[in-house]
């Protein structure tokens, strides 16, 4: 069975300061993608990062980037100067090339303090 | 990218009724997702709604119980039949970024059930 496992419920971090959130996944399918989304308050999903199982280099996009290690099945989440708005809900999320299915973690709820 | 409206945005509902969530998108989709998310837990897929064709049910989920419609490319509807507190949850619709096979869901800001 496909998992996604986000050790951290919960996780706090000084504004303007750098925090990861992990993840690790199980599967046997070598073509997938992950992704990291946020849940705000408002409660509207969106996408943080996304990464092609394919590719080697990390993807980042602004402040935040991840550290994906295929054969460690791990795919963390850095934010560097933490924001009062990154204050949310975060869920990584793993779907299999060519399919339509999503798999999400527990989530970590990650709170910004001033 | 693609704009999802979601309408009740909340409700307190009697245990025993039924209440029917509506999604609304602002481009045509071919699949639009329903997905719950309980208290503290994550998003778990109930179905896949197909326009066309009778709507996809996950493992655990049946039609009896969350009927969906889907009468065309841009909007459907999710029914929780006779409820239950254990039906109180967040319900989103979720759709796929439009020309990919698989790429961002993109998400409406959710229904938040309450049944007493």
């Amino acid at each position: 069975a496909q998992t996604v496992t986000q050790s951290q419920p919960e996780m706090s971090v000084q504004e303007a300061e750098t925090v990861t959130l992990s993840c690790t996944y199980d599967t046997s399918e070598n073509n997938y993608y992950l992704f990291w989304y946020k849940q705000p308050p408002s409660r509207q999903m969106i996408l943080v990062i996304r990464q092609e199982a394919y590719k080697q280099q990390n993807a980042t996009e602004n402040r935040f980037s991840v550290n994906f290690q295929k054969a460690a099945k791990s795919f963390s989440l850095k934010i560097s100067d933490s924001q009062l708005g990154d204050t949310a809900m975060y869920f990584c999320a793993f779907s299999p090339s060519e399919t339509y299915k999503y798999i999400f973690g527990t989530g970590t709820r990650l709170k910004v303090l001033a | 990218s693609a704009v999802i409206s979601q309408k009740p945005s909340r409700d307190i509902c009697q245990r025993g009724t039924s209440l029917t969530i509506q999604c609304q998108v602002d481009s045509q989709v071919t699949m639009m997702f329903w997905y719950r998310q309980q208290p503290g837990q994550s998003l778990t897929l109930i179905a896949t709604a197909n326009q066309g064709s009778e709507a996809t049910y996950e493992s655990g989920f049946v039609i009896d119980k969350f009927p969906i419609s889907r009468p065309n490319l841009t909007f459907s509807t999710l029914t929780v039949s006779n409820m239950s507190p254990e039906d109180s949850s967040i319900y989103l619709c979720s759709v796929k970024s439009p020309g990919q096979v698989t790429g961002e869901l993109f998400f409406g800001e959710g229904s938040r059930l309450t049944v007493l």
